[in-house]
């Protein structure tokens, strides 16, 4: 199936910088997911990116889909407490999702 | 409120023994799901059906079965063949069609071996 790589797999951050977190696959993707997991949570979809080149917004995230529809970011500015946790990019294949390794965030305050 | 429930919220596995994990929904989605999770890792699918009495093997299905006799239910098996048992496991679920809808998650079964 197809296989994504996340990087960085960890990422702290000072309260109030911004930080970014991408995914690249080798092969084209149709679309992409991306997901948020909570410390001893579950992960909870963020949002959908279908379009080459394709920018969306939720308040302080942006996320990007590249022009080639190979990789994919999630940019987070004046990062807060509440931002902790893992951030995984998802490849939808057929009737199943396969989940990048991650990136996980702590915020020193 | 709709939602995905698993139980229990903690499992305790003896060597040798198999044990059930639950996951029930009431969504009305037709595609259940079940992944591993391991410490700092990823989400692995271990099985998933896309409608009634029929499922098929993800990435990591060796030692553990699933049944699909509900819409409603996807329980998991944890066999003795799994040697390493020890993770959070996760099911989700999402309306029917290709992989582009959003799945959702319920809260999770953490086991552990006694």
């Amino acid at each position: 199936g197809q296989q994504v790589m996340q990087i960085p797999q960890y990422q702290h951050v000072q309260e109030g910088e911004d930080f970014t977190t991408y995914c690249n696959s080798s092969t084209t993707l149709s679309n992409i997911q991306w997901y948020k997991q909570r410390p001893g949570g579950h992960p909870v979809f963020l949002i959908q990116l279908v379009k080459s080149g394709e920018v969306k917004k939720q308040k302080r995230l942006t996320f990007q889909f590249g022009e080639a529809k190979k990789n994919s970011s999630l940019h987070i500015t004046a990062t807060q407490t509440t931002d902790v946790g893992t951030y995984f990019c998802a490849l939808p294949n057929d009737y199943k999702l396969s989940f990048g390794a991650g990136t996980t965030v702590t915020v020193r305050a | 409120d709709g939602g995905i429930t698993q139980s229990p919220k903690y499992l305790f596995r003896k060597e040798g023994q198999n044990v059930t994990l639950s996951c029930e929904q009431n969504l009305n989605h037709d595609a259940m799901y079940w992944y591993r999770q391991d410490p700092g890792q990823g989400l692995r699918l271990i099985y998933y059906s896309q409608i009634v009495n029929d499922f098929q093997k993800g990435d990591i299905a060796e030692g553990y079965s699933v049944s699909r006799e509900k819409k409603e239910s996807f329980p998991l098996t944890v066999t003795s063949a799994q040697k390493n048992p020890t993770a959070f496991y996760l099911c989700a679920s999402k309306t029917q069609g290709t992989g582009s809808q959003p799945q959702h998650f319920g809260d999770g079964t953490r086991l552990s071996i006694l």
